[in-house]
């Protein structure tokens, strides 16, 4: 299994700023992922990390919004930019690697964001 | 990646079994039937996944039924620990969150 720590655990922000979440994985992966959970609701995935290349952003998701970061296969960062209240939410990391064998996607504990 | 429906919720006393039903008739021969489950205030936990065989860890067992179009995650002795919200997911790379069945185990 992968071990996965995100920092921070929690934030509160104020409208117009940003924010930087870091993803760190004990281990090397080839995937690694983020995922945006609001109140009550489901997870959603935002984007895939790409290590070396732009990430892949899902359908209503921009990079001007959410820039990613992956310098390494142990590392990724999620920016919030120019936040406000409608992205309070819990921000996920999570990793699978598929070349080691593994299937499985193991994930962060979550970075609690709200937004005043 | 191809929908699945469950329950929204459901609800088992401890130490019994517990059989969690998800349909994906739409699913795709190469679809994968993952579960994962979340408990309050922590991500997601992978539980167990299977593409056409039964499957058994040391966490729960996966019934596939014989046309693939519905599967069922089975608890065999339900603990307080297990109260989560167990999300079905059909995929062949990322995975898409449903809404998932929260299931409550009472004492």
């Amino acid at each position: 299994s992968a071990v996965i720590s995100q920092k921070p655990s929690r934030d509160i922000c104020q409208r117009g700023t940003s924010l930087t979440i870091q993803c760190q994985v004990d281990s090397q992966v080839t995937m690694m992922f983020w995922y945006r959970q609001q109140p009550g609701q489901s997870l959603t995935l935002i984007a895939t990390a790409n290590q070396g290349s732009e990430a892949t952003y899902e359908s209503g998701f921009v990079i001007d919004k959410f820039p990613i970061s992956r310098p390494n296969l142990t590392f990724s960062t999620l920016t919030v930019s120019n936040m406000s209240p409608e992205d309070s939410s819990i921000y996920l990391c999570s990793v699978e690697d598929r070349a080691g064998g593994l299937y499985e996607q193991y994930f962060g504990p979550g970075t609690r964001l709200t937004v005043t | 990646d191809a929908k699945t429906t469950q329950p929204n919720s459901m609800e088992s006393n401890e130490e019994e079994p517990v059989h969690l039903p998800c349909n994906h008739s739409t699913i795709s021969g190469t679809d994968y039937i993952h579960w994962y489950r979340q408990l309050p205030s922590q991500g997601p936990e992978y539980v167990i996944h299977g593409l056409t065989s039964n499957v058994n860890n040391r966490m729960a067992s996966l019934a596939i039924a014989e046309d693939r179009k519905s599967s069922t995650l089975i608890l065999h002795r339900a603990t307080l620990r297990d109260a989560a919200v167990y999300y079905c997911i059909l995929s062949q790379g990322n995975l898409i969150f449903g809404k998932g069945t929260k299931l409550s185990v009472k004492p």
